[in-house]
């Protein structure tokens, strides 16, 4: 089956620990994307990237770093700088070249950190 | 950036009612799209729309891309309990390249 996937679905961490969310596509997309949303809120875009070893910042990039080296796989590191880590964590693909900028989501891994 | 106002932000309606959302831009789009997420889930892509005027159903679901190419309209005809959820429009501008600007999201609850 076509599709995204992101793992674990929950993740717990202390306080001060760096943490690596899992992302990958077998879609074929060229893009792929990193959104955060708390609780009642909506999107907002950490990083994405549209090429193999090229990523830009979003619009809440601070406390974030990712990695690009393969097309099928885009890893999210919440380092401990990041002021508040504890939300939901969605990851997304789509093309871009064309007309279609449809993006997809995987089903979202949920960071908890004390 | 690009300014997405999504209203209204929740809905309260019985089952079998007819339901109605939209988004309005701060800036011209080329596309829109709507996406529904159930909690704790991922949203899933319900309707893409390209064109100005472009209305687009998907089973009971009806969506426009407006005239102004500032808005957009979902309708959900006939709600069932399973409508349940946030719907979120989406939508990006000719300069955006591959970003999506979203919505704040519309709670949808349904009493059965």
């Amino acid at each position: 089956d076509g599709g995204i996937t992101q793992s674990p679905k929950y993740l717990f961490r202390k306080e001060g620990q760096n943490v690596t969310l899992s992302c990958e596509q077998n879609l074929n997309h060229d893009a792929m994307y990193w959104y955060r949303q708390d609780p009642g809120q909506g999107l907002r875009l950490i990083y994405y990237s549209q090429i193999v070893n090229d990523f830009q910042k979003g619009d809440i990039a601070e406390g974030y770093s990712v990695s690009r080296e393969k097309k099928e796989s885009f890893p999210l590191t919440v380092t401990s700088a990041q002021k508040n880590p504890t939300a939901f964590y969605l990851c997304a693909s789509s093309m871009v070249a064309g007309s279609s900028y449809e993006q997809y989501f995987g089903p979202g891994t949920r960071l908890t950190v004390t | 950036g690009q300014q997405l106002n999504q209203s209204p932000q929740s809905m309260f309606i019985q089952e079998g009612e007819d339901v109605s959302m939209n988004c309005t831009s701060s800036s011209i789009f080329n596309t829109w799209l709507w996406y529904k997420q159930d909690p704790g889930e991922g949203p899933v892509l319900l309707i893409a729309l390209y064109k100005a005027g472009e209305l687009t159903s998907n089973g009971r679901l009806t969506a426009q891309f407006g005239i102004t190419r500032k808005d957009s309209f979902l309708n959900i005809s006939a709600s069932i309990p399973s409508d349940v959820g946030i719907y979120f429009c989406a939508g990006r501008t000719q300069t955006s390249g591959s970003r999506l600007t979203f919505g704040e999201g519309t709670q949808l609850t349904v009493n059965p």
